[in-house]
């Protein structure tokens, strides 16, 4: 069955350090994106790439970084420059990014500080 | 600026009744698509229901529908039926190059 994996599941990340997020698709999918949902809230935006080799920056791209060297993949880096890196993050992926696509999601990764 | 409103924190439904989710959007741009995702306790978002700014008529899946009020700019989601594996968040979500979600709707079907 084609879908999303993320992984891991869990993730505890120490003061200073960077921790990074997988997220592979078998949808062959050209868009991929990176939220970010707090308790409670809804998701917001932290990098969407619409091709291979390129990726733009979302609403709350500070402290995180993310690269798209291949087209089934796309981690997320959480680097020690975001301050309250504790939120659910869930990534997707969309046949081409345009109005009219929706988004398939992973099932997420719960990252807490310890 | 584009933005999407869900005034309903939460929603209770008996089940088998019918029930409905509000969202209101705001966007400048003539074409764009409004999505309705449900995310169970588990976390994973299950995308539900599509409209386009341009179609005519309402979107319909199974036993969601889609009442969309275009010069209201509204678009709300019907459930019919609920049961109780209905119980969930559910996110009214815009797109036109990106996609903005609403705070969300916390669905409770009780039995």
């Amino acid at each position: 069955d084609g879908g999303i994996t993320q992984s891991p599941k869990y993730l505890f990340r120490k003061e200073g350090q960077n921790v990074t997020l997988s997220c592979e698709q078998n949808l062959n999918h050209d868009a991929m994106y990176w939220y970010r949902q707090d308790p409670g809230q809804g998701l917001r935006l932290i990098y969407y790439s619409q091709i291979v080799n390129d990726f733009q920056k979302g609403d709350i791209a500070e402290g995180y970084s993310v690269s798209r060297e291949k087209k089934e993949s796309f981690p997320l880096t959480v680097t020690s420059a975001q301050k309250n890196p504790t939120a659910f993050y869930l990534c997707a992926s969309s046949r081409e990014q345009a109005g009219n696509q929706p988004q398939h999601f992973g099932d997420g990764t719960r990252l807490s500080i310890l | 600026a584009q933005k999407i409103t869900q005034t309903q924190p939460g929603m209770f439904v008996q089940e088998k009744e019918a029930v409905t989710l509000d969202c209101t959007y705001d966007t400048s741009d003539p074409s764009y698509g409004l999505f309705w995702y449900k995310q169970p306790s588990s976390g994973e978002m299950i995308f539900l229901i599509y409209q386009g700014s341009y179609d005519q008529q309402n979107a319909t899946e199974g036993r969601y529908s889609l009442n969309f009020q275009k010069a209201r700019k509204s678009a709300n989601l019907v459930i019919s039926a609920s049961q109780l594996g209905d119980s969930a968040m559910y996110f009214c979500a815009m797109a036109r190059f990106k996609t903005i979600f609403g705070a969300g709707t916390r669905l409770f079907v009780k039995a």
